[in-house]
């Protein structure tokens, strides 16, 4: 199993719609996690931070469940800005001091009009 | 305010060539990361530094891939010789206070080796 996973998409949906993403995580000491985005040949940039009790802002709301090792992104209203690659990004519990985040491939998203 | 800078933002190269990738973080800041990205495997750490000092080199590919932090406001990535497999979109990031919070990522240099 990957160490963190999600389905790749494309998610095609049309304006106004209400999209979710999940991404799975492999091991269940992770301390903490992110979601970015990073449009088409730009860099990733943070969309938002995961919290226990969950997240929301604006449109978007995040959760997380660790009982399942999973966390998702809920995208209310999508508009035509919202077209991207969503990178779930896990930061596990370190071993030693080692820590490093660990990266999703990303799902993709495609709002239409 | 500037964020990550990085140089060139795109490299064109022949097999066997040396390419040096160049990165200003974001002043202040205390980590920097240089990853890769390509469509295959994602997003891939190569290096961080911790006040200019390498911390984790794990992810760095092999001997041909160098990267130095000679001070808080520069750092390198040098592959030599470099291989057609090297090609993908080389990110710098930086982040201030630790590895788990918001990095901030460079515009990334596109490297084609041929």
């Amino acid at each position: 199993r990957k160490e963190v996973e999600q389905d790749p998409g494309p998610f095609n949906v049309p304006e106004g719609a209400t999209v979710a993403f999940n991404c799975t995580y492999s091991n269940s000491a992770s301390q903490s996690f992110f979601w970015y985005r990073q449009d088409c040949r730009k860099e990733p940039k943070l969309l938002m931070s995961v919290y226990s009790s969950g997240n929301e802002d604006g449109r978007f709301t995040a959760q997380l469940n660790r009982a399942s090792q999973y966390i998702s992104l809920l995208i209310r209203d999508s508009k035509l800005s919202d077209s991207a690659t969503y990178l779930c990004v896990v930061n596990p519990r370190p071993a030693g001091n080692n820590r490093k985040l660990i990266w999703g491939l990303g799902t993709s998203l495609a709002v239409n009009p | 305010d500037a964020g990550v800078i990085q140089s060139p933002r795109h490299e064109v190269t022949e097999m066997g060539q040396e390419v040096t990738l160049r990165c200003k973080p974001i002043s202040g800041h205390d980590y920097l990361f240089w990853y890769r990205q390509t469509m295959m495997r994602g997003l891939e750490l190569l290096i961080y530094f911790n006040n200019n000092v390498p911390i984790d080199d794990s992810g760095m590919p092999e001997d041909r891939f160098s990267a130095k932090m000679p001070n808080a406001s520069f750092s390198t990535l040098k592959i030599q010789p470099s291989e057609p497999r090297d090609s993908a979109v080389y990110f710098c990031a930086s982040s201030l206070g630790g590895v788990g919070e918001t990095q901030y990522f460079g515009p990334g240099t596109r490297l084609l080796v041929l």
